[in-house]
C-alpha cells in the first residue's frame, strides 16, 4: 500500500461517456501531480497542484479534461466525452521522502 | 529526439549477473530520478540524484552532470528485480520528464 490511494483501480467505459478518478494522499502534501501512461511508454505530465491552485497544465490536457483539488487534500480528474485515445493508466503522485515522489497505484482506463 | 533516452529498452540476464541501465538527457536538470514499475502499474521511487552516487542495498545509481548521463546498477541480480526501470528528470519547473523505461527480466 502506497501513501497515495487512487480510485478506481480499473475503469471500463464506452466512448463518449464521462469518467472521474480520485486521488487521496494519506499524508498532507502541498503538491499533487497527475501523470498519464500509455502502454510501453513512460508517464507523461498532465498537471500539478500547489494546495488548491492548479499551477501548470500540459498541452495533453485538452478541454475535455478537468482536474480539481478543492480542499488542498484529495484531487479529482474528470474526462468528458471519452475517446479511445484516452485509454491509459492515470497516475497521481505527491512529494516523497528521500526518494523523490510517492506514486499511487494508478487508475487504468479502457475506453471501448 | 526525446529529452530522456534510456538503454537498453529490454534486458534479459541470468540470476546473479551485474546489471547496468543507462539514461541520457538533453536538458538542464535540477534532479534525476530512478523509478521501478512492476506489472500492474505501481511505481516506486528508487533514487533521487543531483550529483555523484547513491547506494541502497544492491542498487547503485550514479550521475555525471557534465555528460548528462546516469546509470543504475544492480548487483547480484535476482528474479524479483524483474520490472521496468524508468529514468526521469526534473528541470526548472515542477514536472518530471520520463524516459520510456527499460524492461528487465532476470532468469533464475
Amino acid at each position: 500500500d502506497t501513501g497515495v490511494s487512487q480510485d478506481p483501480r480499473h475503469k471500463i467505459t464506452k466512448r463518449g461517456q464521462n469518467v472521474t478518478f480520485r486521488c487521496d494522499p494519506i499524508s498532507e502534501h502541498n503538491r499533487l501531480y497527475w501523470y498519464r501512461q500509455t502502454l510501453g511508454q513512460g508517464p507523461e505530465f498532465l498537471t500539478y497542484f500547489q494546495n488548491e491552485a492548479q499551477l501548470e497544465k500540459s498541452r495533453l490536457l485538452s478541454d475535455r479534461f478537468s482536474a480539481e483539488r478543492p480542499k488542498g487534500s484529495f484531487s479529482t480528474l474528470e474526462i468528458q466525452r471519452t475517446e479511445q485515445g484516452d485509454s491509459a493508466m492515470y497516475l497521481c503522485a505527491t512529494p516523497g521522502e528521500d526518494y523523490g515522489y510517492t506514486f499511487g497505484s494508478g487508475t487504468r482506463l479502457t475506453v471501448v | 529526439k526525446n529529452e530522456v533516452e534510456q538503454s537498453p529498452q529490454n534486458l534479459t540476464a541470468q540470476e546473479g549477473e551485474f546489471i547496468t541501465i543507462n539514461c541520457s538527457y538533453s536538458v538542464g536538470i535540477s534532479a534525476l530520478h530512478w523509478l521501478q514499475q512492476h506489472p500492474g502499474g505501481g511505481i516506486v521511487s528508487l533514487f533521487m540524484l543531483s550529483s555523484g552516487k547513491k547506494k541502497h542495498g544492491r542498487l547503485i545509481a550514479t550521475i555525471n552532470i557534465q555528460e548528462k548521463h546516469s546509470s543504475l546498477h544492480i548487483t547480484a541480480s535476482h528474479p524479483r528485480d524483474s520490472a521496468v526501470y524508468i529514468c526521469a528528470v526534473k528541470s526548472g519547473n515542477e514536472k518530471l520528464t520520463f524516459g520510456t523505461g527499460t524492461r528487465l527480466t532476470i532468469i533464475p
